[in-house]
């Protein structure tokens, strides 16, 4: 089982639509937890990072489930701009941040 | 917009030849990775460095030499690559060993 896990999609949707990816991963000793966008040859730039009470910027939404040992984002009234790979990454221990292979999405006009 | 500055951002290179990539942050912050990602893959950690000490290094080949010559500087010396290591390079910094990483445009590698 890989430690961190991604829908590799692709998600095509429609402008406006809202949309949902999750993470699984397998450390329960895993510290902090993000979501990063990536462009096509791009490099990775900071959507949120993610807590256990959940958080919110304007129309993404983080959320933490450490029982269940995942993580959402939820994107709300989607745009054309907001087509990219979203990577979850995770903090596994001391300078350690595990990848996801990422999940592409496609905002259809 | 980064504040983490990496050059050049393209590169050619032969398999005889030598040279270095360059990685820049004002930030303050006392850890800098080096990162190799490969066409739709995600970034895999080469090395750290967390207050200008070499801090891991993930068994990466000798023909790859990290140096750090200050809390700012993070350089990547390249010698006797193979065509395989053709890849975009990132370098990353972050506050701490668990805050988030703040990530360069990256160097873009082709070895011929």
């Amino acid at each position: 089982r890989k430690e961190v896990e991604q829908d590799p999609g692709p998600f095509n949707v429609p402008e406006g639509a809202t949309v949902a990816f999750n993470c699984t991963y397998s450390n329960s000793a895993s510290q902090s937890f993000f979501w990063y966008r990536q462009d096509c040859r791009k490099e990775p730039k900071l959507l949120m990072s993610v807590y256990s009470s959940g958080n919110e910027d304007g129309r993404f939404t983080a959320q933490l489930n450490r029982a269940s040992q995942y993580i959402s984002l939820l994107i709300r009234d989607s745009k054309l701009s907001d087509s990219a790979t979203y990577l979850c990454v995770v903090n596994v221990g001391t300078y350690k941040y595990i990848f996801g292979t990422g999940t592409r999405l496609k905002v259809l006009a | 917009d980064t504040e983490v500055t990496q050059t050049p951002k393209h590169l050619v290179m032969g398999m005889t030849n030598k040279k270095s990539l360059k990685c820049e942050q004002h930030m303050g912050h006392r850890a800098m990775y080096w990162y190799k990602q490969k066409a739709k893959k995600p970034p895999e950690l080469m090395f750290v460095y967390s207050y200008e000490k070499l801090s891991i290094n993930e068994s990466v080949p000798s023909r790859f030499s990290p140096e750090c010559p200050n809390s700012s500087l993070l350089n990547l010396h390249l010698h006797a690559l193979q065509p395989e290591d053709s890849a975009l390079y990132l370098c990353a910094s972050s506050p701490s060993h668990v805050e988030e990483l703040f990530f360069g445009e990256g160097s873009r590698l082709t070895v011929l």
